[in-house]
């Protein structure tokens, strides 16, 4: 079955430097990733979609890249700030159903001033 | 636009008691989800739907229910509750395949 991975540990980051979080999936090419925030104790916040035939997707001060070969998508914070510190989620659909959105288990980002 | 409204926030509920999880949303969005988030962990779908009087199963259907008899309402229904099923339940909709979910604020559920 399908399986999505990102970085189990949690990333902590000099302000104003670049976060970049990992997503890795297997057994499956999907058409698409979602990228999404979460605060605690809040529902997540769609962040950036990104599809299999774009490389890389861009807003504001993120970035998102979508590697179909090495099965893996990156996200990137650049130019961090305290104020980015959450936990970040990929998702996506699954291969049984488009209608069926696969969540990873996050990686929690704490960006110190 | 109050977007998804959950209810209630918060729940303690003994082993094999029932209740219902309540979703709205006033967006006109026709899918609709339900996930739970253990602490720690992702989110896991329980279940979805793609439109009114249509549901189907997620990943972790088990000791749940759920209905979709209008586009704005999804209730879930826990019947004989677990102390497997204490989580943060999350309900989510969106305009379609491939399109951003917009969560609602969650309900925080324990089972004693």
């Amino acid at each position: 079955s399908q399986k999505i991975e990102q970085n189990s540990e949690a990333l902590n980051i000099q302000e104003g430097k670049t976060a970049t979080l990992t997503c890795n999936y297997t057994n499956y090419s999907p058409a698409y990733l979602q990228w999404y925030r979460q605060d605690p104790g809040r529902g997540p916040v769609f962040l950036l979609l990104i599809r299999e035939n774009e490389k890389e997707k861009r807003k504001e001060r993120l970035k998102v890249t979508f590697d179909t070969t090495l099965k893996q998508s990156l996200f990137h914070i650049t130019a961090s700030q305290p104020a980015d510190s959450a936990t970040y989620l990929c998702a996506f659909p699954s291969y049984s159903s488009a209608s069926k959105i696969i969540f990873g288990s996050g990686t929690r980002l704490s960006i110190r001033p | 636009n109050a977007g998804v409204t959950q209810t209630p926030k918060f729940r303690i509920l003994k082993i094999g008691q029932s209740m219902t999880l309540q979703c709205t949303q006033d967006m006109n969005h026709n899918y609709m989800y339900w996930y739970r988030q253990d602490p720690g962990m992702g989110l896991k779908l329980i279940y979805y739907s793609v439109g009114a009087g249509i549901t189907d199963k997620g990943e972790v259907p088990n000791g749940y229910n759920v209905s979709r008899s209008t586009t704005e309402d999804f209730p879930l229904r826990l019947e004989l509750a677990a102390p497997s099923q204490t989580s943060v339940y999350f309900c989510a909709s969106s305009t379609g395949t491939g399109a951003e979910q917009y969560f609602g604020p969650g309900t925080r559920l324990t089972v004693t």
